[in-house]
């Protein structure tokens, strides 16, 4: 089973920043089955992206997202721009396309 | 609106039972499949059971496999966790989450239930 893990565990930055956010996979997925989410203190996760790039409808352009050209890699970023203070969360990476669907430990944003 | 609202949630003793539900309104439920996710506050989420939309594809985290049994009725609209021999370790916030298909991401979360198992 793949085990997903994060870096770094908190970022703290100014508004305007760029935050870039990691997510490595323990064994090679492909970019079709990579997704990430935002969860806001106290209400649920939020798809922000799926396919490793595509974001999910009403998701600014703020935020892109990369893996691998290949079609398939370990390793996967989530890059946020002009960072705003409702971009405060914690950003979670996903595994999917088999079972169990994985989720990462998570990546808290503070906005400062 | 398009939602998912959950309930059962609840406080209940080792060994016990309960039935979460999951009720879905403004998309085509039965188009769908669903999915229950859990999340133990600070921890990342975890995945806990999937259905597909014809009830066909069935699957269950190996920590609550032979537990848990997920169902759905698409005539109701609802999503259901049935959560048997219950231990303190399944005490979690429990989201139902809708997928375009059985193995793709979450695409549409509840606002969770609680789960508290303690004696």
């Amino acid at each position: 089973e793949v085990v997903l893990t994060q870096s770094p565990a908190t970022l703290s930055l100014s508004p305007g920043a760029t935050a870039t956010l990691s997510c490595r996979t323990s064994e090679i997925i492909s970019t079709s089955y990579l997704a990430w989410y935002q969860q806001r203190p106290g209400l649920a996760p939020r798809l922000l992206i799926y396919d490793s790039f595509t974001r999910a409808t009403g998701v600014p352009d703020r935020f892109s997202a990369s893996g691998s050209a290949s079609g398939s890699g370990t390793d996967f970023s989530l890059t946020i721009t002009r960072l705003q203070p409702e971009d405060s969360a914690v950003y979670y990476c996903q595994a999917y396309g088999t079972s169990p669907r994985r989720f990462g430990p998570g990546t808290r944003v503070e906005i400062k | 609106e398009v939602q998912l609202v959950e309930s059962g949630g609840g406080l209940v003793q080792p060994g016990g039972s309960l039935r979460l539900s999951c009720v879905a309104s403004g998309f085509g439920f039965d188009a769908y499949a669903m999915h229950w996710v859990r999340q133990v506050p600070g921890k990342g989420p975890e995945w806990v059971s999937g259905i597909d939309f014809r009830s066909y594809n069935i699957g269950y985290a190996d920590s609550v496999r032979g537990r848990f049994t997920v169902s759905r009725d698409n005539a109701e609209r609802s999503l259901f966790l049935q959560m048997n021999s219950l231990r303190p370790d399944d005490t979690a916030v429990y989201y139902c989450a809708k997928s375009a298909t059985y193995f793709d991401s979450f695409d549409l979360w509840g606002q969770g239930t609680v789960v508290s198992v303690s004696s």
